[in-house]
């Protein structure tokens, strides 16, 4: 399983851009990279995920560095709502199970 | 109308006693799991069944035991409770099984034991 390093927190301001960045130096060549969040209080939501290319879904945007070796998960307006903890996985298609590290708590200000 | 439903949301019990948790899905999903998160918020997958079928089952002490009666449930029964079990536990669902397919989480059941 790859590790992953994440800042343990970041700030932001609302309606500001936010990157979130992710290293995970040793994945392999297979394992697609999935963002999970956990909102105070509920259980981990999904926000995206991908293999090599950029992604972008309703949620954010996501970057892969082209060696794959760190990816950015990008929140084009923050809102209050998107305060939580955000969690880069690395994992095989084929895997069945998603491996949580420590993420990282985003605080979003008025 | 939830997708993926847990009760209770909240059960305090004794130690040494037997408790159930229940978990239902109406996303017509193949796969459901078991997660905890304990008191350092450190999640861990614990159990996953697909199609009815235990697929994984980490380490857990035999103490606790899914069961899968359907595809759209999957309780966790934890007999001879102890203090270290302490935690939530969260039931999730996906359309099948691997990663590349979108997880869906409950809200959560926060044991404590006493």
């Amino acid at each position: 399983d790859a590790k992953t390093t994440q800042p343990n927190s970041m700030e932001s301001n609302e309606e500001e851009p936010v990157h979130l960045p992710c290293n995970h130096s040793t994945i392999s060549g297979t394992d697609y990279i999935h963002w999970y969040r956990q909102l105070p209080s509920q259980g981990p939501e999904y926000v995206i995920h991908g293999l090599t290319s950029n992604v972008n879904n309703r949620m954010a945007s996501l970057a892969i560095a082209e060696d794959r070796k760190s990816s950015t998960l990008i929140l084009h307006r923050a809102t209050l709502r998107d305060a939580a903890v955000y969690y880069c996985i690395p994992g095989a298609y084929n895997t069945d199970k998603l491996i949580f590290g420590t993420g990282t708590r985003l605080q979003v200000f008025p | 109308d939830t997708a993926v439903s847990q009760t209770p949301k909240y059960l305090v019990t004794q130690m040494g006693n037997d408790k159930s948790i229940k978990c239902e899905q109406n996303l017509g999903h193949d796969t459901m799991y078991w997660y905890k998160q304990d008191s350092k918020k450190f999640l861990k997958i614990m159990f996953s069944y697909n199609n009815k079928e235990l697929i994984i089952n980490e380490t857990v002490p035999n103490r606790f035991s899914p069961k899968s009666p359907d595809k759209a449930h999957l309780n966790l029964h934890i007999n001879s409770l102890e203090l270290g079990d302490s935690a939530v536990y969260f039931c999730a669902s996906s359309l099948y099984r691997g990663l590349n397919t979108e997880a869906f989480f409950g809200q959560g059941t926060r044991l404590t034991v006493v």
